[in-house]
């Protein structure tokens, strides 16, 4: 079957612009997981949804980012006022329950010019 | 708060050979441990998780194991390939259910 999907592939933007980033888990999957991954790094956790509600957002850096998942399938994963340093791999991950093993989509390329 | 560790951080190997990497965690609390394979500008492939109460996993040439009294998980690879270059990460899952990752081990397989 279809695995994790994330769109765009890459993105490129200017200081200043706000920037979705989408993510389709696999079918089925109840938890959903944003992570980020800078140049050298492993992925950090950013958020993590179970159904629609956001169980963990402990990730997320500052109030710039935010993340949604309305009908506990699809989510979006967005970033006002960019800077610099949002620069990094975003990677989304689902997974069938919570602390079952997680399947990771090949990720967006964001970068901040 | 998790930390993960990853050695060595690079590592190269003639074809052919078995070779081991090394993975380590400060907090035995988790509920399960992951390796992972990452390709150049590509996401993460699962290749074994293991619950914490499994001491090992295996899958073809890979076989990882877990030792989580002492913080402590290897990937054993067996009769490397040129096509096993990768880089490997190793992430623990804790009650939070959010995956703690090393910084991985950057492996060169060499024909």
């Amino acid at each position: 079957g279809a695995g994790v999907s994330q769109t765009p592939s890459n993105k490129v933007t200017e200081k200043g612009k706000y920037v979705e980033l989408r993510c389709d888990p696999i079918s089925g999957h109840t938890a959903l997981y944003w992570y980020r991954q800078s140049l050298g790094q492993g992925p950090e956790f950013l958020i993590y949804f179970q159904g629609t509600g956001a169980a963990d957002d402990s990730g997320l850096p500052n109030d710039r980012f935010f993340a949604v998942r309305p009908e506990g399938s699809v989510s979006t994963l967005k970033i006002q006022r960019t800077e610099r340093g949002d620069s990094a791999v975003y990677l989304c991950a689902s997974s069938l329950n919570v602390n079952n093993e997680q399947f990771f989509g090949p990720g967006t390329r964001l970068t901040v010019l | 708060k998790q930390e993960v560790t990853q050695i060595p951080a690079a590592l190269s190997v003639p074809e052919g050979e078995n070779l081991v990497l090394n993975c380590s965690f400060t907090d035995s609390a988790i509920y399960n441990l992951q390796w992972f394979r990452q390709d150049p500008g590509k996401g993460l492939t699962s290749l074994l998780l293991i619950q914490s109460s499994q001491r090992e996993q295996t899958s073809g040439r890979l076989n990882a194991s877990l030792d989580k009294s002492s913080g402590r998980s290897t990937l054993y690879i067996a009769a490397s390939q040129p096509g096993d270059s990768a880089t490997y990460l190793c992430a623990v899952q804790t009650g939070a259910n959010n995956l703690f990752f090393g910084t991985g081990t950057r492996l060169t397989v060499i024909p």
